[in-house]
């Protein structure tokens, strides 16, 4: 059971150019999540789908997109990286019923950008 | 002021030592309390769940929620060098379709 699956694993970027970080789980999950994780400050939420088709703003959206074109996948996206979205990527997900929202994360992508 | 404060220590035990780790939040709301531990280079795993304030056990693990003071424990006894790691804290509320707030994570070594 793969559960989340992230690629690539590491990326490293020159300022300006572009990428696509993708999200599989084989969960059946309707709820997916993109969050990053920096030193000292956490988790903070990027954007989020609550199904297929969907894509809503988190707590740090800015310079970032996302697509939810299948249920099992959701990706994101820098269009012009800058040095300060040098971090760790986790992608996650859950049900919808999930009495509490548990999370399933992915390993992580380490991304640097020059 | 963020909304889930967590001391990222790091912290540093021996073996067989109790580890005590909290956070306090500001919104009263919240409902659901947990923790997750993450693995150095790995993605955080659910350890354990409460639902309002009291405690629950889970072998060597207890949390304790104190709603009264927004205050949340998590109490490691008889530590292991296994358990070394980062410890999040995460808080969710029903009307927010549980979106999980969480703490910056206290990142814990158990000296063998």
């Amino acid at each position: 059971n793969a559960g989340v699956t992230q690629t690539p694993k590491f990326r490293v970027l020159k300022t300006g150019q572009s990428m696509t970080l993708l999200c599989a789980q084989d969960m059946n999950h309707e709820y997916m999540y993109w969050y990053r994780q920096d030193p000292g400050m956490g988790l903070r939420l990027i954007h989020y789908s609550v199904g297929e088709g969907t894509t809503a703003k988190g707590e740090v959206p800015d310079g970032y997109n996302v697509s939810r074109l299948k249920k099992q996948n959701f990706l994101l996206g820098l269009e012009s990286a800058a040095p300060s979205q040098t971090s760790v990527y986790f992608c996650a997900s859950r049900f919808r019923g999930g009495s509490y929202g548990e999370l399933f994360f992915g390993e992580g992508s380490r991304l640097t950008v020059l | 002021q963020k909304e889930v404060e967590q001391d990222p220590g790091p912290l540093s035990v021996p073996e067989g030592a109790i580890v005590s780790l909290n956070c306090t939040y500001s919104n009263s709301a919240f409902q659901y309390f947990m923790w997750y531990r993450q693995y150095s280079r790995k993605g955080p795993e659910l350890l354990m769940y409460t639902y309002s304030s009291g405690n629950k056990e889970d072998g060597r693990f207890t949390a304790q929620v104190d709603k009264s003071s927004k205050y949340i424990s998590l109490f490691i006894r008889d530590s292991q060098p296994s358990d070394s790691a980062t410890y999040l804290c995460a808080m969710s509320r029903r009307d927010n379709d549980y979106k999980l707030s969480f703490g910056a994570g206290t990142t814990v070594t158990v000296r063998a």
